[in-house]
């Protein structure tokens, strides 16, 4: 079975860090781009991190650029993000979700998604 | 970077009315355009990619078209099971993403 499962969310305080995980099986972790995804509680979702399958490209939004680091283990098929200096407008559900295998070829985002994570930043 | 307006930010409607959401973008993203549902408490669901494309096993009463900055997502004949909230995602260029704010649909 396909499946993408995420872990390590939690409450942290304001300005403190938390690293998020997603595990993978079902398919060749290593030939994928991988993505996470955010909904803040009762908001749209916001697009946050890609990273290529070689680790050599990432992208972020601009809301968490230099705070949020995304990386992998193809070993473990795992993905993962760093989150640093966190604030209240970082609380959202944390979704990790297969991407392209070659970008521009077939849907940038396909089913495989986790279930999600909960992030919440409060004192 | 480039932004996507999505309207209406809800509607509601009645089981088998045609339903139309739009989303625009602050520049040109040529067909570069998903639409997702999702449901309370799940993680969204993929309908169409550029920009008319359905995913597989997705109904044919769902459609999409547009190009350049202006896109469209059509419910020909909307069921009960329709009711969710619809997001467009722009993914043109550089690996940076935008989504839209969403659309609440709601059965009558």
């Amino acid at each position: 079975e396909v499946q993408l499962v995420e872990s390590g969310g939690g409450l942290v305080q304001p300005g403190g860090s938390l690293r998020l995980s997603c595990t993978a099986s079902g398919f060749t972790f290593r030939s994928y781009w991988m993505t996470w995804v955010r909904q803040a509680p009762g908001e749209g979702l916001e697009w946050v991190a890609n990273i290529k399958y070689d680790e050599t490209e990432k992208y972020y939004a601009d809301s968490v650029k230099g705070r949020f680091t995304v990386s992998r283990d193809n070993a473990k098929n795992s993905l993962y993000l760093q989150m640093s200096s966190l604030s209240a407008d970082d609380t959202a559900v944390y979704y990790c979700a297969r991407a392209w295998a070659t970008p521009g070829v077939g849907p940038p985002l396909s089913g495989v998604w986790g279930q999600g994570t909960t992030v919440t930043v409060s004192s | 970077d480039i932004q996507m307006t999505q309207s209406p930010s809800s509607l509601s409607a009645s089981v088998g009315d045609r339903v139309t959401i739009t989303c625009r973008a602050s520049q040109s993203i040529n067909t570069h355009l998903n639409w997702f549902q999702q449901k309370p408490g799940k993680a969204p669901k993929p309908l169409i990619y550029a920009a008319s494309t359905l995913h597989s096993d997705v109904p044919s009463r769902f459609s999409g078209s547009g190009s350049g900055t202006d896109f469209t997502l059509t419910i020909s004949s909307l069921q009960p099971e329709d009711s969710a909230t619809y997001f467009c995602l722009q993914y043109y260029g550089a690996l940076t993403w935008t989504f839209g704010r969403g659309t609440q649909v709601e059965i009558k």
